[in-house]
């Protein structure tokens, strides 16, 4: 069974600082992973997606991610964070695109910056 | 990138009625719509898998005849909360995507059963 791992429930930064939110999977294939950003009542944006190729994807919002097979990571970064990106994120792994195989979020991480 | 649709954003019912969401797909064709719950705070779980013209595959532990998916059309599909208690009371997002493309979330609909 996939399975996706948030570790860091709530992270607060400053602005301009760096950022890095943590994304550990388990899955049985080539895993296709995803970042999203959630504002509070809103749905889902997409930030970026790894499928296949150069393993450090560029991302909307100046997020990048790096994905780690060795390690089963897929970590989020940004170097300079903006209040505007105080929301929740979300990590996901899914199976084939073209499959019918659902997405599998992990519990998500909560960013707070400070100003 | 393409636009998934969800109305009401929010919606209040009284318990014991029902409730009808819609998610639209703007601007492709959805062959697959997924229906998830987010509990505040929470993560989103999946609650249903349909396919146009096909009855929607209900993970486990979802009721299907309290909430009943219809995915008659390759741009929409309905979820409807029959006989909502308080309990029901939740964020449900829709994502829906064409065939082998990813899939595409709506801006979710928050319920609140009184």
């Amino acid at each position: 069974a996939q399975s996706v791992t948030q570790p860091d429930i709530h992270i607060t930064v400053s602005e301009g600082a760096s950022l890095e939110l943590r994304c550990n999977y388990s899955y049985g294939a080539t895993p296709y992973l995803f970042w999203y950003v959630q504002s509070p009542g809103q749905g889902l944006q997409l930030l970026l997606k790894y499928f296949s190729g150069d393993t450090l994807v560029q991302g909307i919002k100046g997020f990048e991610a790096e994905f780690k097979r060795s390690q089963s990571s897929f970590n989020l970064r940004k170097p300079s964070v903006h209040w505007s990106d105080a929301a929740e994120y979300f990590c996901a792994v899914g199976g084939l695109v073209g499959s019918a195989r659902q997405l599998t979020f992990g519990s998500g991480t909560q960013l707070t910056v400070l100003p | 990138g393409a636009v998934v649709s969800q109305h009401p954003s929010w919606v209040i019912c009284k318990s014991g009625t029902s409730v009808k969401i819609e998610c639209r797909s703007l601007d492709f064709q959805a062959t697959t719509m997924f229906w998830y719950r987010q509990f505040p705070k929470q993560s989103l779980m999946l609650m249903a898998t349909s396919n146009e013209g096909s009855k929607a595959t209900y993970e486990q532990g979802v009721e299907k005849d309290k909430f009943l998916i219809n995915h008659a059309s390759l741009t929409l599909s309905t979820l409807t909360v029959t006989s909502a208690h308080p309990e029901d009371s939740s964020f449900y997002i829709c994502s829906a995507r064409e065939r082998n493309t990813e899939a595409f979330f709506g801006q979710g609909t928050r319920l609140t059963v009184v």
